[in-house]
């Protein structure tokens, strides 16, 4: 079983639509958890951090569930600049130090 | 300001052949991680620097992977004896500090160098 797991996808929604995509994480002891954005052939941009009270950046929300392992992201009213693989990573606790451990990516199509 | 460099872009070299891949941080940064990312995976983690030191090696696949970093700035992943296998985007990214875990910082991405084995 990986350690962080993500569907890959796609989800492909019409412009306008809500979408969510969860990401589940193994180590009960994970710390800091964020939310990227990847675009095809190019590097990964922070999207937001995730925190257990939730967090919101305008069409954005992301939440962190400790008792279930998971962090969600949520999208509203998707624009087509949204199209895009959406990558969760966990910092997963190994050897005294906290190891950055991504996702594969959820990939996001959004049509008009 | 200026973000995270990498050079080359793009490197193709022959099978068993030796590379370097640049990074150079953001100013002021003190952590600096180095990623391998194949098609349709997430970056897989390979190393970590704070400061000079190599804070944690364990994502290094074997011993034909090396990094440095002597001057606590820029770092240069190093392979040995290239393989096919080694094929793959390789990225960097740095941060102001790895923090005690449970406040990681934000990490910030160079674009990358595209590796080709043949």
């Amino acid at each position: 079983r990986k350690e962080v797991e993500q569907d890959p996808g796609p989800f492909n929604v019409p412009e306008g639509a809500t979408v969510a995509f969860n990401c589940t994480y193994s180590n009960s002891a994970s710390q800091s958890f964020f939310w990227y954005r990847q675009d095809c052939r190019k590097e990964p941009k922070l999207l937001m951090s995730v925190y257990s009270s939730g967090n919101e950046d305008g069409r954005f929300t992301a939440q962190l569930n400790r008792a279930s392992q998971y962090i969600s992201l949520l999208i509203r009213d998707s624009k087509l600049s949204d199209s895009a693989t959406y990558l969760c990573v966990v910092n997963i606790p190994q050897g005294g130090s906290y190891i950055p451990t991504f996702g594969r990516g959820t990939s996001l199509i959004v049509h008009p | 300001g200026a973000g995270v460099s990498q050079t080359p872009s793009n490197k193709v070299t022959e099978k068993g052949k030796y590379v370097e891949l640049r990074c150079d941080p953001i100013s002021g940064h003190t952590a600096l991680y180095w990623y391998r990312q194949s098609l349709g995976q997430g970056p897989e983690f390979l190393i970590y620097f704070q400061g000079t030191g190599a804070a944690d090696d364990s994502g290094l696949p074997n011993d034909r992977f090396f990094a440095v970093r002597p001057e606590g700035s820029v770092s240069t992943l190093k392979i040995q004896r290239t393989e096919r296998g080694d094929s793959a985007v390789y990225l960097c990214a740095s941060s102001p500090g790895t923090g005690d875990g449970s406040a990681m910082p934000k990490q910030y991405f160079g674009p990358g160098t595209r590796l080709t084995v043949t």
